[in-house]
């Protein structure tokens, strides 16, 4: 067990919908990453958060969205869900940016289908 | 894109050692290499990293060439647990994405 915890653990919905995935770090950590992995496309990082501030930005389309909020937990909105969209979400937490290294632990994931 | 060239796939029997090799030959001075393993969809688990140095813990070693352009990582004795796909990565500093390429599908068979 990672200490990150992802809900939902599956998500079932329709093109054209929308909805919001949810992720908490581990205890103390203030840098959550959302990744993709698709069939096609692997493992892609899409944005990082760093004590509430977005940090970096990666592949996440214009129709994606996130937030972190004071208590540090993340969410991840996907609008106008496409059949595309379907894929495993994974988020991961750090506790720091700069002075040291910082390990990234993985949470279980959130498998969303798009029908 | 990826920095590293991972083989596709690699078997290896149950208890023996399995030896994953990782090319970094365009890694900086100030990048280091790590490595994660993800089984069957789960969540990518963390690993080992390193510089220079080789290092080891409770799941596996990392060796890294002198010039620093390759590294292996290994697993001594090998169990069914440990089939997965591993990721070389190569990261320059604290606080930024990691960038995953393909990895290698280890599988370890009784």
């Amino acid at each position: 067990d990672s200490g990150v915890t992802q809900t939902p653990k599956h998500l079932i919905t329709a093109t054209g919908q929308r909805v919001t995935l949810r992720c908490s770090p581990r205890s103390g950590d203030l840098s959550v990453y959302w990744y993709q992995q698709s069939l096609d496309q692997g493992l892609q990082f899409l944005i990082q958060y760093y004590n509430g501030e977005e940090r970096a930005k990666g592949n996440i389309l214009e129709r994606f969205s996130a937030q972190q909020f004071p208590d540090l937990h993340s969410e991840l909105n996907l609008s106008s869900l496409e059949l595309g969209d379907s894929a495993l979400y994974f988020c991961a937490s750090s506790a720091r940016l700069a002075g040291g290294l910082d390990t990234q632990y993985f949470g279980p994931g959130t498998r969303l289908t798009v029908l | 894109d990826a920095k590293t060239t991972q083989p596709t796939s690699m078997d290896c029997a149950e208890g023996r050692a399995a030896n994953l090799p990782c090319n970094h030959s365009t890694i900086s001075g100030n990048e280091y290499v790590y490595w994660y393993r993800q089984i069957h969809s789960q969540g990518p688990q963390y690993i080992i990293h390193g510089l220079k140095n080789n290092e080891t813990n409770e799941m596996a070693s990392l060796i890294i060439t002198e010039d620093r352009k390759s590294s292996t990582l290994i697993l001594p004795h090998a169990t069914l647990r440990d089939t997965a796909v591993y990721y070389c990565i190569v990261r320059v500093q604290a606080g930024t994405a990691l960038i995953f390429g393909k990895g290698t599908t280890l599988s370890v068979s009784s």
